[in-house]
């Protein structure tokens, strides 16, 4: 079952923050996030493999609760270039391999 | 070098004709993947290999066949086009047994007319 992200859509004005949120109903293994942009293909943020773990990325992070099943992707300070919608994908314990997607967020900084 | 690379970038068919689209990465990959995204942008999961294995036949239909004729490569063949096939399909592949992430072709638009 795939993943549920929330919000989805967000408009900002550059400068401004945001957090986009992934939830499962299944135990996860892993959390995977990816940004694409319009017309290209999906390209790789970062990965959370344990428990509770964040991640940093410039000003992009994450943060990996095993617990509730959720992971939440921070974008601070945004910048034009974090236009785009972000993607996490997920696998389950007992089906690594298995990358499922949830539906997308799309996120547009205005100048 | 393109780490993974899909042909052809567009393909426009009628309904009833058959394509294949042909997907190679040069990463050296264990698993390649054939994800399926909508007008709406959803990003389905339709089938995966692992060292030429089959490990993933989500609820697609029979008109979609997978071949891996080595690790590098994962084609799809696609009988009887109808017009909800119509979609931008990507390829993508990783290492699942070092937990990377996974590199997307630039995907392949299919227009079915």
């Amino acid at each position: 079952q795939q993943p549920v992200q929330s919000p989805q859509a967000v408009i900002l004005r550059e400068g401004e923050d945001a957090v986009i949120n992934c939830s499962s109903s299944k135990a996860l293994y892993s959390v995977h996030w990816y940004r694409q942009k319009h017309g290209e293909a999906p390209v790789f943020l970062m990965i959370l493999l344990k428990g509770g773990e964040q991640k940093g990325h410039d000003k992009i992070s994450a943060s990996f609760n095993e617990k509730k099943q959720q992971s939440s992707l921070y974008l601070t300070a945004s910048q034009l270039s974090y236009s785009g919608t972000y993607f996490c994908g997920t696998e389950s314990p007992s089906n690594t391999g298995k990358l499922i997607f949830g539906q997308g967020t799309t996120l547009q900084v205005k100048p | 070098d393109t780490a993974v690379s899909q042909t052809p970038k567009y393909l426009v068919t009628q309904m009833g004709n058959d394509k294949s689209i042909k997907c190679e990465q040069n990463l050296g990959h264990d698993t390649m993947y054939w994800y399926k995204q909508d007008s709406k942008k959803f990003l389905k999961i339709m089938f995966s290999y692992n060292n030429k294995e089959l490990i993933i036949n989500e609820t697609v239909p029979n008109r979609f066949s997978p071949k891996s004729p080595d690790k590098a490569h994962l084609n799809l063949h696609i009988n009887s086009l109808e017009l909800g096939d119509s979609a931008v399909y990507f390829c993508a592949s990783r290492n699942i047994d070092r937990n990377t992430e996974a590199f997307f072709g630039q995907g392949t638009r299919l227009t079915v007319v």
